[in-house]
């Protein structure tokens, strides 16, 4: 099976750099991905990373080091709307969408 | 508003009873997704389908069922109803069926039906 870990809450405080990481056990993937989700709505998603190295989109970054099992999830300049729940999911071969069990992300005035 | 529609968004019954959560892909997916997420969980992968058949099983109970039809809609049943079933119910679709190496695999959520056996 595959092994998803993420810290279980973050507190940062608004317009600082906050780094949420995620470590995962798989023999191969097709992908990891990162979504958003805020209280008891739909997930969302921010980003996708194949190969390794760092892909960045406006805001939100995401980094993936496929030999340590290892990403993250950059947020800068960071807003009160960013106040969510962020889920990282890898996709194993020949299967479907692995999520882990989200972050809680409390951004302070 | 993601393009994938679920209704209901609320249902509140009891248990033993029986309910049916229906889900509409997003315009050219030919995959939809079921997953369930209670309080505080993450989410759980129940059921797959693309283009009409069943791909993927995960965690699904028996007591559960589900179906794809030909316009693509799906729709989730759920039955004998246990206090342990209330929770959110995600559709999610996707273009291609998944496994594939690019970011087609990319899944939509619907809004989710929240449901709450009493």
């Amino acid at each position: 099976g595959q092994n998803i870990d993420q810290p279980t809450e973050m507190t940062a405080t608004e317009g600082a750099i906050v780094q949420i990481n995620c470590t995962y056990q798989t023999s191969g993937f097709n992908g990891l991905f990162w979504y958003q989700q805020h209280a008891g709505e739909a997930p969302t998603f921010l980003s996708y990373n194949v190969l390794d190295g760092l892909e960045e989109k406006g805001r939100f970054s995401s980094f993936l080091s496929r030999s340590k099992g290892y990403s993250y999830l950059l947020l800068k300049e960071l807003q009160m709307k960013d106040s969510a729940s962020y889920l990282c999911a890898v996709v194993p071969y020949g299967q479907n969408f692995v999520f882990g069990p989200g972050t809680r992300l409390s951004v302070l005035p | 508003d993601s393009g994938v529609t679920q209704t209901p968004k609320h249902l509140i019954t009891a248990t033993g009873q029986r309910v049916t959560l229906r889900c509409s892909p997003r315009s050219g997916d030919l995959s939809v997704y079921w997953y369930q997420q209670s309080l505080d969980q993450g989410l759980q992968f129940l059921i797959q389908y693309y283009n009409g058949e069943e791909r993927a099983k995960g965690n699904i109970l028996e007591r559960f069922s589900a179906q794809q039809f030909p316009d693509l809609h799906s729709e989730l049943n759920l039955s004998s109803l246990e206090l342990g079933d209330s929770a959110l119910y995600f559709c999610a679709s996707s273009v291609v069926a998944g496994g594939s190496h690019s970011g087609a695999n990319v899944l939509t959520f619907g809004a989710g039906s929240r449901l709450t056996v009493l």
